[in-house]
């Protein structure tokens, strides 16, 4: 079945970088765009960034541009997102999430998250 | 801020029906079809319940369901049951900067 598994978080003080990983499973993964959701402990779900099936288009938050980048690597079926210049309200679960729609290259698709991983939690403390 | 508003808690009896509304803008939930909900147990990742305003993914309960009307989205759930006791997630599409927003959560208690 379709399985997301994030890692690579951690406790990082302000101003540190961090990068996820989230490994892909039970599906073609170079089909769907996927995305990074995230979740402050408590509050609620924040969308973070997209990257596109083949990974020419790359969308972010306001609240993360120019800081955080995504990334793909399609042959082993991996997800990233590098966070660069962290925050404190940075602090968050970060799911990676699948789009809903394969082949998608804008336009009606892209908003929907039909599978999402565990989680991986950032904290952003000195 | 969220860019959607929910309220903060509804709840229901065993076997009746509620319904959990999310406003928006013509930016968002009024200009658009592309409305969703999720479902979100305590310590699990959310679960995609609702999208195109109405439409459930396979696998999903036909006690769920999606309307719009304005700028106003709804998710309505019947027959209650305790097993949808959880937090739920009003997401739309926005022709902003950020590509979807959601609304801030409705935690639905079953009595």
């Amino acid at each position: 079945q379709v399985q997301l598994v994030e890692s690579g978080g951690g406790v990082v003080q302000p101003g540190r970088s961090l990068r996820l990983s989230c490994a892909a499973s039970g599906f073609t993964f170079s089909n769907y765009g996927m995305h990074w959701v995230r979740q402050a402990p408590g509050k609620g779900l924040e969308w973070v960034a997209l990257i596109s099936y083949h990974g020419n288009y790359k969308h972010y938050a306001d609240s993360v541009k120019g800081r955080f980048t995504i990334s793909r690597d399609n042959s082993n079926n991996t997800l990233y997102l590098q966070m660069n210049s962290l925050r404190t309200e940075d602090t968050a679960f970060y799911y990676c999430a699948k789009d809903r729609t394969p082949y998608c290259s804008g336009g009606s698709c892209w908003y929907y998250f039909d599978c999402w991983g565990q989680g991986a939690l950032v904290t952003v403390s000195s | 801020q969220s860019a959607l508003t929910q309220p903060a808690s509804v709840s229901g009896s065993l076997g009746q029906s509620i319904t959990i509304s999310c406003t928006g803008s013509r930016s968002d939930v009024g200009g658009y079809h592309y409305v969703s909900w999720y479902q979100q147990h305590p310590g699990k990742a959310p679960k995609l319940m609702i999208y195109d305003v109405s439409n459930r993914p396979s696998g999903v309960s036909n006690r769920f369901s999606g309307s719009k009307s304005g700028n106003t989205a709804s998710l309505t759930i019947s027959g209650l049951q305790a097993e949808d006791e959880a937090d739920y997630y009003c997401s739309s599409f926005s022709s902003g900067s950020t590509l979807v927003v959601f609304g801030a959560g409705t935690k639905l208690t079953v009595l």
